[in-house]
């Protein structure tokens, strides 16, 4: 079965670039989603189809998907950024999700 | 804005099916979207569990497959999970989601989620 890899956990001072990678065979090949989870809360997307932001996701979020790993970054990373990050993708038969990354912001 | 709305028991008996049931609104699910299921035990990662069409298609998490059904109502525009002979392993927040078509295959709108334990 097709498996997506993160990263357990990121840390970057405030104000810094945080970069989520995302691995898996040949995802590159495939579109590549994000999404932001807060604590108690319902996952947000925030960037789909590789690097395209949702309306109302700041610029600071970007993304990126090439050969095996697809990347997401935070430029100018705020303190509200603090989440778990998930990358999805499908595989061609079903939706597979990464393990999730606790991005911590101190 | 299309919202959702789980709905469902949150204590489920030991081999006993759990049923859900979202509830959209502002979005008819008859349109040309998909419509899934996620789930997330505690203080774990996100599962897949399947997502549904209205014109009959129907995909499955292989790992859930064998006890998981999702059916849509067009005519109360709501879409319901069960998923049979339940284990504690099956405790978790459950969350309905619409989803684009593959392959693009984005889960762009969420509920809020329903914690379902299962216990006797």
């Amino acid at each position: 079965s097709y498996e997506l890899t993160q990263p357990p956990s990121v840390s970057v001072s405030p104000g810094q670039t945080a970069t989520i990678t995302c691995s898996g065979d040949n995802l590159g090949d495939k579109f590549a989603c994000w999404y932001q989870q807060k604590a108690g809360q319902s996952p947000v997307l925030v960037i789909y189809q590789d690097f395209n932001r949702p309306s109302g996701i700041p610029e600071r979020f970007s993304g990126s998907n090439s050969g095996n790993t697809a990347t997401l970054t935070i430029g100018g990373t705020q303190p509200m950024d603090e989440a778990d990050y998930f990358c999805q993708a499908w595989d061609g038969s079903t939706v597979v999700f990464g393990g999730g990354t606790k991005l911590t912001v101190l | 804005q299309l919202q959702l709305q789980e709905s469902g028991p949150g204590l489920v008996k030991p081999s006993e099916t759990l049923s859900l049931t979202c509830s959209v609104t502002d979005y008819s699910i008859s349109s040309d979207y998909y419509w899934g299921w996620i789930r997330q035990p505690p203080g774990k990662g996100l599962e897949w569990i399947g997502s549904v069409h209205h014109g009959g298609n129907t995909v499955y998490n292989p790992s859930l497959q064998s006890r998981a059904t999702i059916s849509m109502d067009t005519s109360k525009n709501q879409f319901s999970l069960n998923l049979m002979s339940v284990t504690a392993a099956d405790t978790a927040v459950y969350f309905c989601a619409s989803v684009s078509p593959p392959p693009t295959t984005i889960f762009d709108y969420w509920g809020q989620g329903a914690l379902v334990t299962v216990s006797s």
